[in-house]
């Protein structure tokens, strides 16, 4: 069974610290998301990838960042996290063009 | 930014009801739109992938519908069930992207 794998799926972090969001396909897709959803707004777009190394900004970049070094890898850091970045973090990966999402279940941040 | 916008943003009916609801998008730079479901603590799956206009699209009691020209597509629920008790998410992409934005979804109750 195909699968995107969300490294952790609840996590509490502190104000200023790093965060690392890691995401995995196995499908040997070229594109990943990275989403985060908060209510009443739906998935709002932070950074995409659509190749190893390659990387584009979405709706929502500041402060995030990310890294596809490896194809099936692709890493969201908040480099200083702070409490507005309390959210659902979702990962996608699918293959180019207009092939569907593959979801990961989700990672849920609080920062305190 | 680009705009995809869903309504209305929460329907409740009751079991047995049919009902659609209301996805737009820029109608320029048309390449694909997608309608996922996402039901509460699981990740969003795919429903229908639409790429040309006049697009219909049917799984089982539930079926999409598109206009390229004037940027919209409607998913139509026949006799809603429960089971389909679900936010559905539309997601826009434009030609020459590789990018998926997501509408806000439309929350979807179904009283037995």
């Amino acid at each position: 069974d195909v699968k995107v794998t969300q490294s952790s799926r609840y996590l509490v972090k502190r104000t200023g610290e790093k965060v690392f969001l890691e995401c995995v396909q196995d499908m040997d897709h070229e594109n990943m998301f990275w989403y985060r959803q908060d209510p009443g707004l739906g998935l709002r777009l932070i950074y995409f990838s659509y190749d190893v190394k390659m990387k584009e900004k979405g709706d929502i970049p500041e402060g995030y960042s990310v890294s596809r070094e490896k194809k099936e890898r692709f890493s969201l850091i908040l480099e200083s996290a702070s409490t507005n970045q309390t959210s659902m973090y979702l990962c996608a990966s699918s293959r180019r063009g207009a092939n569907v999402l593959t979801f990961g279940a989700g990672s849920r941040l609080t920062v305190l | 930014i680009l705009n995809v916008e869903q309504s209305p943003q929460s329907l409740h009916v009751q079991e047995g009801d049919s009902t659609n609801f209301t996805c737009s998008f820029p109608s320029s730079n048309f390449y694909a739109l997608h309608w996922y479901r996402w039901e509460t603590a699981k990740s969003p799956e795919a429903l229908f992938v639409m790429t040309l206009n006049g697009d219909e699209k049917k799984k089982g009691r539930i079926s999409a519908t598109l206009n390229t020209k004037e940027g919209y597509s409607y998913l139509y629920i026949k006799g809603s069930q429960p089971e389909d008790s679900a936010t559905y998410l539309c997601a826009f992409m434009g030609y020459n992207n590789n990018d998926m934005r997501f509408g806000a979804g439309t929350r979807l109750t179904v009283k037995p």
